[in-house]
């Protein structure tokens, strides 16, 4: 079975500053996919940003930037130039590369942002 | 952009009563995902339709049931309602894609409290 970790339950960042949360999982599977989604005080749940296993380049999304290292099963995220609206709990999530598959989700981590 | 809509945002109910709630997928996904999230956990993956068929199932209790209409719409029967029913309950939706690349977009939820 799949599962996905983040080990550090709780990160402080300060404001304009650069932090980088943890993420490791455990599949047998070549084909897959990684998420981080990002769920706020509202509890919505926000696509940060998504990662093909067969890519070798780490997907960007403006702020956000992951570092994905395949072999040793491991994907985090990097915020740089922290917002305060980037207090959040934030998910790493997988999916198996077959069709219409479900999400796993790891426990999350809540990160503060101190102004 | 449209988003998932859930339907409604907030309900409560007493214990062994019934429950349904709804969900309207972005326009043109055909794919429907459930999830439950309880108090500082993970969300946990309940069930999916594609095509008005049951993709997959997780941790779905026999007092619960879905399905997916005509128009793509999913409604989570919920009955004989417990205590630990209490949660938010999140539909996302996706299309279906060839390359299997589908990404979930989730809805606000719907939060559940069961007295």
């Amino acid at each position: 079975a799949q599962t996905v970790t983040q080990s550090q339950p709780e990160m402080s960042v300060q404001e304009a500053e650069t932090v980088t949360l943890s993420c490791t999982y455990d599949t047998s599977e070549s084909d897959y996919y990684l998420f981080w989604y990002k769920q706020p005080p509202s509890r919505q749940m926000i696509l940060v940003i998504r990662q093909e296993a067969y890519k070798q380049q780490n997907a960007t999304e403006n702020r956000f930037s992951v570092n994905f290292q395949k072999a040793a099963k491991s994907f985090s995220l990097k915020i740089s130039d922290s917002q305060l609206g980037d207090a959040a709990m934030y998910f790493c999530a997988y999916r198996w590369g077959g069709a219409n598959s479900k999400l796993t989700f790891g426990k999350g981590i809540t990160l503060s942002v101190r102004p | 952009a449209a988003g998932v809509i859930q339907s409604p945002r907030h309900l409560i109910k007493e214990k062994r009563e019934t429950a349904t709630l709804k969900c309207y997928p972005i326009p043109r996904h055909d794919t429907v995902y459930w999830y439950q999230q309880g108090p500082g956990q993970d969300p946990q993956f309940l069930i999916s339709f594609y095509e008005k068929m049951q993709s997959d199932k997780g941790s779905i209790p026999d007092r619960f049931s879905a399905q997916q209409f005509s128009d793509y719409h999913s409604e989570l029967n919920m009955s004989s309602l417990e205590l630990g029913d209490s949660a938010l309950y999140f539909c996302a939706s996706s299309l279906h894609l060839a390359g299997n690349g589908e990404t979930q977009y989730f809805g606000p939820g719907t939060r559940l409290l069961v007295l």
